[in-house]
């Protein structure tokens, strides 16, 4: 199976703050990665997909970018609506697999 | 648009049995997808079904798992057996959506997710 390691699995900021994400996979998977934003009690988002297209209806302050073994997201000014734990998924070979999520909590 | 529904309690040893209705579109020509998240393992995919049968499941369960679709009902369908406590989890049914030029894929939407515990 493909491991995904996130870091830091926990970070606080402050709303205005830019904020970045990584993901490492333990093989290439080119850019088959996509980002998913989860809330309290909500299922999963999908964000971002093929590691860097920002889906249809999310904000442009998200972007995501790499290839590989390394991929970053990042928000670039934390706004309060964005506080929530982020997940990276490899879709490129089954089982497919999620990161064990970044939580981003209020400074 | 897809909402999951089925016991949220089951007991040890038993089966597992969940249901994702679709709305809004049809389960025809496309992928299914059930994903589970526990404190333990976190996200967990389980498998993917498309509507024609075809099926792949994740070998960690160990051959478990079924999925099947009932395209009349616009529902697919989650069986998981022999379960034990390490099986408690939130479950989500969600579309696993593919670009057919390069292969991308990704899960969306999803449906709100069902908490079932296992537990005498």
């Amino acid at each position: 199976d493909i491991q995904m390691t996130q870091s830091p699995s926990s970070l606080s900021a402050s709303v205005g703050d830019r904020v970045t994400i990584t993901c490492r996979t333990s093989q290439r998977i080119g850019t088959y990665l996509n980002w998913y934003q989860q809330k309290p009690g909500r299922a999963p988002k999908l964000l971002i997909s093929a590691a860097s297209s920002l889906r249809s209806g999310v904000p442009s302050r998200f972007s995501a970018s790499g290839s590989e073994t390394h991929f970053i997201l990042t928000i670039s000014s934390l706004q309060p609506e964005d506080f929530a734990t982020y997940y990276c998924q490899q879709c490129y070979l089954t089982p497919f697999t999620f990161g064990g999520g970044t939580k981003v909590e209020v400074k | 648009r897809l909402q999951e529904s089925g016991p949220g309690l089951v007991k040890p040893s038993e089966t597992l049995s969940l249901t994702c209705t679709v709305s809004g579109g049809s389960v025809k020509n496309d992928y299914w997808s059930w994903i589970r998240q526990s404190p333990e393992k976190g996200l967990e995919w389980i498998g993917y079904m498309y509507s024609t049968g075809s099926a792949n499941y994740n070998p960690s369960l160990r051959g478990r798992v079924t999925m099947s679709v009932d395209t009349s009902k616009n529902q697919f369908s989650l069986k998981m057996s022999s379960v034990t406590a390490a099986d408690t989890a939130v479950y989500y049914c969600a579309r696993r959506e593919i670009e057919s030029s390069k292969d991308q894929n990704w899960f969306d939407p999803w449906g709100q997710g069902t908490l079932v515990t296992v537990s005498s």
